[in-house]
């Protein structure tokens, strides 16, 4: 059984780009949630994908966005980046909505915009 | 919105002891939670849970008490080791939400 496999794990980007991120859910789990965690901080939720459609999001801007693939892995978007954006961005998988047994996070992308 | 917050963002401990880590949360209607560790470059990685209903559990070395009546969480690292060195949140979630996490505490075991 494979867990939560994220990439890339460092990227560099401009302010004003756009990124890509990606992420393998662990085998068997169908919802993914995405959250932003900025240094010296908790993560923040973004939002959460269930069966390819989005489930719930939290207090983020419409240029961050998601897609989540028949394969239950998902990508999260986000366009014309801010300096602000700069921080880990960790993809949880679980089984359902409504886990009984938490989630199971990757290890991140560490995303820093110059 | 409602949000989970901890006492302390730093704890020092020695190698052998026990350890405490806190954690206040506001929203009361939340029925499960879970304390994380995070380890440097890793993600969060689970440790234990408790439901609303429950007011302690129990691991391998870590206790988890619940008191809804002041919505404190503690999690209890017993012969608290090297390895226990990591950043810990609680997570709080209520039916139909996501988890909202505290902004963590640093535990750092001194040999």
């Amino acid at each position: 059984e494979t867990g939560v496999t994220q990439s890339p794990t460092h990227l560099i980007k401009t302010r004003g780009q756009q990124v890509t991120l990606r992420c393998s859910s662990q085998s068997g789990h169908n919802t993914v949630s995405w959250y932003q965690q900025a240094l010296g901080q908790g993560p923040q939720f973004i939002f959460q994908y269930y069966r390819e459609e989005e489930n719930g999001r939290g207090n983020f801007p419409p240029r961050f966005s998601g897609l989540q693939f028949p394969n239950y892995s998902s990508e999260l978007n986000v366009n014309a980046l801010e300096l602000d954006d700069s921080a880990l961005y960790l993809c949880a998988s679980s089984l359902g909505r409504e886990t009984n047994y938490g989630y199971t996070f990757g290890s991140g992308t560490r995303l820093t915009v110059v | 919105g409602e949000s989970v917050g901890l006492h302390l963002p730093t704890l020092s401990v020695q190698e052998g002891d026990n350890s405490i880590i806190n954690c206040a949360y506001s929203n009361s209607a939340s029925d499960y939670f879970i304390w994380y560790k995070q380890e440097s470059g890793k993600g969060p990685q689970f440790i234990i849970d408790i439901r609303s209903n429950m007011d302690k559990r129990q691991g391998q070395r870590v206790t988890v008490l619940l008191n809804k009546t002041v919505k404190h969480l503690s999690l209890q690292i017993a012969a608290t080791q090297p390895g226990d060195s990591a950043v810990y949140f609680c997570a709080e979630k209520n039916y139909g939400q996501n988890f909202v996490f505290g902004p963590g505490t640093r535990l750092s075991v001194l040999p």
